[in-house]
């Protein structure tokens, strides 16, 4: 079966400092991954996707970026945070089906709080 | 561009009925209804992938109208555990691009 692991579960970090959140997905492959940021209350936005090994694609320009590096594994970076990156950050795949994504599943979710 | 979904709110009492819409602007190749509890992940209800199409779980049931572009989700006979924030998700490209409307906040009290 397929499972998902997203880590750390929470984290509190000062403005400035870099951030390194990291998914990966067991039991399938070539699947389509997504980072979500989800402010306190707030809906889910999207900011990256990626259908395969080294293609993101980014949502919102910001401070922060995203590496595929291996086909299940998937990497939320900044090299310096702002006080706006504070949020709930999720991690999901998808198997690609013709016409369109089957469903999400979704991560633990990463709580990320920056003072 | 993110979906528009109706209403934003919704306080019901146990054993009534709800309907949320969910809206997008270009078309749509699916539609995806997820709950989200408070703190939690979101967890998949169903996905609408033909125009027209009416899909059920239990008592949560949905349509998807391609032309209108337009998806709604229906709950029937609320129960306490149907509380929670409800996502409509629309997708182009085949999958590449997949994004959420605002989400429905609904409670369901005793």
């Amino acid at each position: 079966s397929q499972t998902i692991h997203q880590w750390p579960a929470t984290l509190v970090q000062p403005v400035g400092s870099p951030l390194s959140l990291e998914c990966t997905v067991e039991g399938t492959s070539n699947p389509n991954l997504y980072w979500y940021r989800q402010a306190a209350g707030r809906g889910l936005q999207l900011l990256f996707y990626s259908v395969g090994i080294g293609q993101i694609s980014s949502e919102v320009p910001q401070n922060l970026s995203a590496s595929r590096p291996q086909d299940r594994q998937f990497i939320l970076s900044s090299k310096k945070l702002l006080l706006s990156d504070s949020g709930f950050y999720l991690c999901a795949w998808s198997a690609p089906i013709v016409g369109g994504s089957g469903e999400l599943f979704f991560g633990e979710g990463s709580r990320l709080t920056v003072l | 561009q993110q979906p528009v979904q109706s209403p934003q709110a919704v306080i019901l009492r146990e054993g009534e009925d709800a309907v949320i819409n969910c809206s997008s602007s270009k078309a749509l190749y699916s539609v995806h209804w997820y709950r989200q509890k408070h703190g939690e992940a979101p967890v998949f209800l169903m996905i609408l992938l033909k125009g027209g199409e009416q899909k059920g779980h239990d008592k949560i049931s949905a349509s998807f109208n391609e032309k209108k572009q337009q998806s709604s989700l229906y709950l029937t006979a609320s129960q306490l555990s149907y509380s929670g924030t409800y996502f409509c998700g629309t997708e182009d490209n085949y999958g590449q691009n997949f994004v959420f409307g605002p989400g429905t906040r609904l409670s369901v009290l005793p």
